[in-house]
């Protein structure tokens, strides 16, 4: 049981929109710490997507934005490709932990 | 262009031990924190541990603590993580992680190749 939840699975046709939600509690995401997003391709490391919320390194299409509000936060992805087939992961900090956390991954399946 | 390159892997019998290395290169080592993080065969990402750029603080997931230990020597710009009391459920692969910041656990913009650890008898 992963301390932050997300969806196993969401899929979308290619052009379409979907978002993924990550959702913590008040000693993570609720605390006001920054939430990150990471994309692993089938057999690759991951790589990060989005950090501190809403920026994106330098690279990263604008395809993708990050949002977080309360205990969650979600990531978008516009304009769907086939290449974006793949596991997300949210992360942040946990302070009752004291340590990082990772959501439990969602796998998008591009239709 | 950053680098870093894990190695130290392998199949261990429970109970052994193991010492992963990751030799990094293309930034300044002791600006950002380091950290572990593996992944189980079919499983999702899980945070191992952390340490400072100085190497003065360190962080672990409940799951290893007292078990596993995370240094770093910065004269040689190579992060470690020495595994003690091995489990069938450290089997994983161990990738090293760049952090953005200095100080505790932030967010993780480069990552290694990883490194297969297998505990088995």
């Amino acid at each position: 049981q992963s301390v932050l939840t997300q969806p196993p699975s969401v899929s979308g046709a290619p052009g379409q929109r979907v978002t993924i939600s990550c959702t913590g509690s008040s000693s993570n995401i609720g605390a006001g710490y920054d939430v990150h997003w990471y994309q692993q391709l089938p057999g690759t490391a991951p790589k990060l997507l989005i950090y501190g919320n809403i920026n994106r390194p330098s690279g990263v299409p604008d395809r993708f934005s990050g949002s977080k509000s309360g205990t969650s936060a979600s990531l978008a992805i516009t304009g769907l490709q086939a290449e974006d087939e793949a596991d997300y992961y949210c992360q942040s900090y946990d302070s009752s932990l004291s340590g990082s956390v990772f959501g439990g991954g969602t796998k998008l399946t591009v239709l | 262009e950053v680098q870093l390159l894990e190695s130290g892997g392998g199949l261990v019998q429970p109970g052994g031990s193991l010492r992963l290395s990751c030799k990094v290169s293309g930034f300044t080592f002791n600006n950002y924190a380091m950290t572990w993080v593996r992944q189980a065969p079919g499983k999702g990402l899980e945070w191992v541990s952390a340490v400072t750029g100085g190497g003065y603080s360190t962080y672990y997931a409940d799951s290893v603590k007292g078990r596993f230990t995370i240094s770093r020597d910065n004269s040689k710009n190579t992060l470690y993580l020495q595994m003690n009391s091995l489990r069938a459920e450290d089997t994983a692969v161990y990738y090293c992680a760049k952090d953005r910041r200095e100080g505790r656990p932030y967010s993780f913009d480069y990552w290694g190749q990883g490194s297969l650890v297998t505990v088995s008898s």
